[in-house]
């Protein structure tokens, strides 16, 4: 139990363009999901925490207008980078969370495989 | 608030034998503590987690981690380091509720030499 599948797992695209980023708890309700970055070699960064059916909670130094996150239902959350540029290059991973019936003791935070995003 | 410190940002041990990779953590209330590995451009996958229960946890691919509340610590070991267990590992610190991010350590990375 407890799956998270995030799509696509690598994308490459024109700078200017946009990019979706599906994440989607397979048999869970995710009330809370997280999306992060990640550098090469180096920790996640917490990007923003998303709850179902409110606005997105972004994290300091992080572009609400240029990484959209939408949470319309319990089971999909959508991270959008807009007017992408290299310098968006990154692997962006999600996280989601139980409902209120379950607790991170239930679910450990799962998390998606990635997705590898170069801007070119 | 809370804060997790991996000790080693690279780890390097032989082929069957011991792996200790430290976390110490820092938090204001009970903590949940998590383990995780991360292969090259995969996602993260739990190892395991300490959730108030047995301080000993046991997890997967034979790791297991203890958590020691006076030394702040939740060291991960594996008696016998294999070949595939090269990877990243990184520990985590959470809270009950699931409703707030883990914070992440800055990972160590495990080296496996034959």
């Amino acid at each position: 139990g407890a799956v998270v599948s995030q799509h696509p797992s690598r994308v490459i695209c024109k700078s200017g363009t946009s990019v979706k980023i599906e994440c989607r708890s397979l048999d869970f309700q995710a009330t809370t999901m997280f999306w992060y970055r990640q550098f090469p070699k180096q920790s996640l960064m917490l990007m923003a925490t998303s709850n179902e059916g409110s606005k997105a909670t972004y994290e300091q130094g992080v572009e609400k207008d240029k990484f959209l996150i939408n949470h319309a239902s319990l089971t999909l959350s959508t991270l959008t980078v807009t007017s992408a540029h290299p310098e968006d290059s990154s692997f962006y991973i999600c996280s989601a969370s139980a409902s209120s019936s379950g607790t991170a003791s239930t679910y450990g935070y799962t998390f998606g495989s990635g997705t590898r995003l170069t801007v070119v | 608030a809370q804060s997790v410190t991996q000790l080693g940002s690279h780890v390097s041990v032989s082929e069957g034998a011991l792996v200790l990779l430290r976390c110490n953590y820092s938090s204001s209330v009970p903590p949940y503590l998590f383990w995780y590995v991360q292969y090259p451009n995969q996602g993260l996958q739990l190892l395991l987690k300490y959730t108030s229960a047995a301080t000993l946890v046991k997890g997967i691919n034979g790791f297991e981690a203890e958590f020691k509340k006076s030394e702040t610590s939740f060291h991960l070991t594996k008696p016998s380091a294999h070949m595939s267990d090269a990877a990243e590992y990184f520990c985590a610190v959470g809270l009950h509720s699931g409703n707030t991010p883990l914070v992440f350590g800055k990972g160590t990375r495990l080296s496996v030499i034959a």
